[in-house]
């Protein structure tokens, strides 16, 4: 069946380092590919999300990049600040979403 | 910022007893979903509805039972709670259409069954 795999599942960072959360899906006709950010007690939010017709896509300190060829997609953290630190899922989607296990973000001040 | 709400937030009750976790959402979205979640830990799929009158398993199997009379209301039910069904219960809900599958989540119903 459908798979979405999340590297690493845990995150440690500097504040003020870069984080980068990979991830690799397996249906090829995934065509949405959402981020979403969980703090403690709280529902996952999302965050930023990319179509398949898009390569790269930027939203002040968070930029998500796509590789369908190689079903490939990444979030990319700049400049660190510790209500970064969160669990943060990845997600791919053509009719059905499957959801990515989890990385589990810290960032020490 | 999306518009679905469950209730409780929290909730401790003794085995056996018949519970129900409400969710509502203004949205207008057709498609409704439960996930279970152990903290911080994965999104498990236990109940989704494509809308009215329609409601499907998810992919872990669940004791508890969903309705969809309504749109906005898609509440969850377990007739006697046990011990391991103590988590998180995420109610979530996305539009059909070109926003895709969009998924908004509630803020969770966290239970604990002693």
């Amino acid at each position: 069946g459908e798979n979405v795999e999340q590297h690493p599942s845990t995150l440690s960072v500097q504040e003020g380092d870069s984080a980068v959360i990979k991830c690799t899906y397996s249906d090829s006709a995934s065509n949405y590919f959402p981020w979403y950010k969980q703090e403690l007690g709280k529902g996952p939010q999302l965050i930023i999300d990319i179509r398949s017709n898009v390569g790269e896509k930027k939203d002040q300190r968070i930029a998500v990049t796509l590789n369908k060829t190689a079903k490939h997609f990444s979030l990319h953290i700049t400049e660190t600040q510790p209500e970064d630190s969160a669990v943060y899922f990845c997600a791919a989607s053509y009719d059905k979403v499957i959801f990515g296990p989890g990385t589990s973000l810290s960032v020490i001040p | 910022e999306a518009d679905i709400y469950q209730t409780p937030r929290y909730l401790v009750i003794g085995t056996g007893k018949k519970i129900t976790l409400e969710c509502s959402q203004t949205m207008g979205h057709d498609k409704m979903y439960w996930y279970q979640q152990d903290p911080g830990m994965e999104l498990h799929l236990i109940h989704y509805s494509y809308g009215v009158n329609s409601t499907e398993k998810g992919d872990l199997s669940s004791e508890s039972t969903v309705s969809r009379i309504r749109t906005e209301h898609f509440p969850l039910t377990l007739e006697s709670a046990r011990p391991s069904h103590t988590s998180q219960y995420l109610c979530a809900s996305s539009a059909t259409g070109f926003s895709g599958n969009t998924i908004y989540f509630g803020e969770g119903s966290w239970l604990t069954v002693v």
